[in-house]
């Protein structure tokens, strides 16, 4: 069984720079999150996509945008960089259908914005 | 507003004794709290979790309680181990999303 898995590992942008990060879900699943780690803080709720289709959005602009493509990998777009934008991002898959609780992260991309 | 509050930054716990990591939340109408590891360079590893109907779960060596009147949940990790040694992170599931707290970094020593 294949864990979840992201690219980059590591990416550094400048402030107005556009990027999109990668995000394949672990087999079997369907369902992607995405969240912002902010150094020393605890993952911040981006949006989360099911079946190609955005379902639930936490407090994050708009240029803050996602993909889920029928094989159930994802992208995050991140247009208009910022500084504040600096941060580990994390993807979680899980299994929505059968009521599962538990999300299964992948091991981050940390995006530097200078 | 749901929040999910850990007070404690830091905890430190000699090997072979009890870990006891606290969380307290804000909101009632949550469906599950679930525990995270998470080492550096690695994303969050789920550990244990409870749904807001029970008030103890169990799995080996971590026990998970929950006080509802209280909004506070705890963990329990006995007997603690150095492997043990990371950063452990509350969640509340709410509808389909995860609020996280904001950690608890905890150091088992010898």
């Amino acid at each position: 069984e294949t864990g979840v898995t992201q690219s980059p590992t590591h990416l550094i942008k400048t402030r107005g720079q556009q990027v999109t990060l990668r995000c394949s879900s672990q087999s079997g699943h369907n369902t992607v999150s995405w969240y912002q780690q902010a150094l020393g803080q605890g993952p911040q709720f981006i949006f989360q996509y099911y079946r190609e289709e955005e379902n639930g959005r936490g407090n994050f602009p708009p240029r803050f945008s996602g993909l889920q493509f029928p094989n159930y990998s994802s992208e995050l777009n991140v247009n208009a960089l910022e500084l504040d934008d600096s941060a580990l991002y994390l993807c979680a898959s899980s299994l929505r259908d059968r009521g599962r609780n538990e999300q299964f992260f992948g091991p981050g991309t940390r995006l530097t914005v200078l | 507003d749901q929040q999910v509050k850990q007070n404690s930054p830091s905890l430190s716990v000699q090997e072979g004794r009890i870990s006891i990591l606290n969380c307290d939340y804000t909101n009632s109408m949550f469906d599950y709290f679930l525990w995270y590891k998470k080492y550096p360079a690695e994303g969050p590893t789920f550990l244990i979790s409870i749904s807001s109907i029970k008030d103890k779960n169990e799995d080996g060596r971590f026990t998970v309680f929950l006080n509802k009147s209280a909004k506070h949940l705890s963990l329990h990790i006995v007997p603690s181990q150095p492997g043990d040694s990371a950063v452990y992170f509350c969640a509340e599931k709410f509808t389909d999303k995860l609020i996280f707290g904001t950690g608890t970094r905890l150091q088992v020593f010898p």
